[in-house]
């Protein structure tokens, strides 16, 4: 059975950098074609993907964060880690991980936590 | 960079079936994955590869992609298929995950 589990601040400051943790069970990244992805999805607004590490830890990131943004994983302790610097009132969102597939070419999320509500304000 | 390109909304009557289009150059060259949002709830893949489903998906749920469109079918619509519908692919020329804008899916 999979799970995954984000866990970090409900609540952070303009400026301050975030850091999710996603707990996950039910498989390993170390297993070839597993990956593990953050997306956020703004209050009424559409998904947006963050970032993606596999299970070779080669990491990916969207284009418009990926100077804000680093992922990592601790595959013994079954986490992968989200940090966000410099956080703005507009990086208010809720924030999901996701296992995520990278077989045949493509990727896509088969499993979904259940999301961690991040506001900025000071 | 790609863009996937969604309707907005769609409205459908119970019982009819509702067709949620994604837009993109070339998309029928990519695989097309599908996920249904409800309110207050996390995603759920409801169709990969463009036509699969996952197990639990029910049978109404179906999709296909060709040419610049990709299709979610979803037949014989009832109420509790109301929520956000959002396509995605992986566009392997940048390495990056693109979601469309999403639609919403009411029925009447």
């Amino acid at each position: 059975q999979v799970t995954l589990r984000e866990s970090g601040p409900a609540l952070v400051k303009p400026t301050q950098t975030l850091t999710l943790t996603c707990t996950f069970s039910g498989f390993s990244l170390s297993t070839s074609g597993m990956c593990v992805s953050w997306v956020r999805q703004p209050p009424g607004k559409a998904l947006e993907w963050l970032a993606l590490i596999d299970w070779d830890d080669d990491k990916y990131y969207s284009t418009s964060l990926k100077t804000r943004l680093t992922i990592s994983k601790d595959t013994s302790k079954n986490q992968v880690v989200l940090t966000m610097t410099n956080m703005d009132p507009v990086d208010t969102a809720t924030y999901y991980c996701a296992r995520t597939l990278a077989v045949a070419g493509t990727n896509y999320f088969d499993y979904w936590g259940q999301g961690t509500l991040v506001t900025v304000s000071s | 960079s790609y863009v996937l390109t969604q309707p907005p909304s769609v409205s459908v009557a119970p019982g009819k079936t509702a067709r949620i289009t994604c837009g993109g150059n070339n998309i029928g060259s990519k695989s097309v994955h599908w996920y249904q949002q409800k309110p207050g709830q996390a995603p759920v893949l409801v169709i990969y590869y463009d036509s699969d489903r996952p197990s639990g998906i029910p049978e109404r749920f179906s999709g296909s992609n060709s040419g610049n469109t990709a299709t979610l079918t979803i037949s014989r619509v009832e109420a509790g298929d109301e929520a956000d519908y959002y396509c995605q692919v992986w566009d392997s020329s940048s390495d990056l995950v693109v979601f469309g804008g999403g639609t919403k899916l009411t029925v009447l």
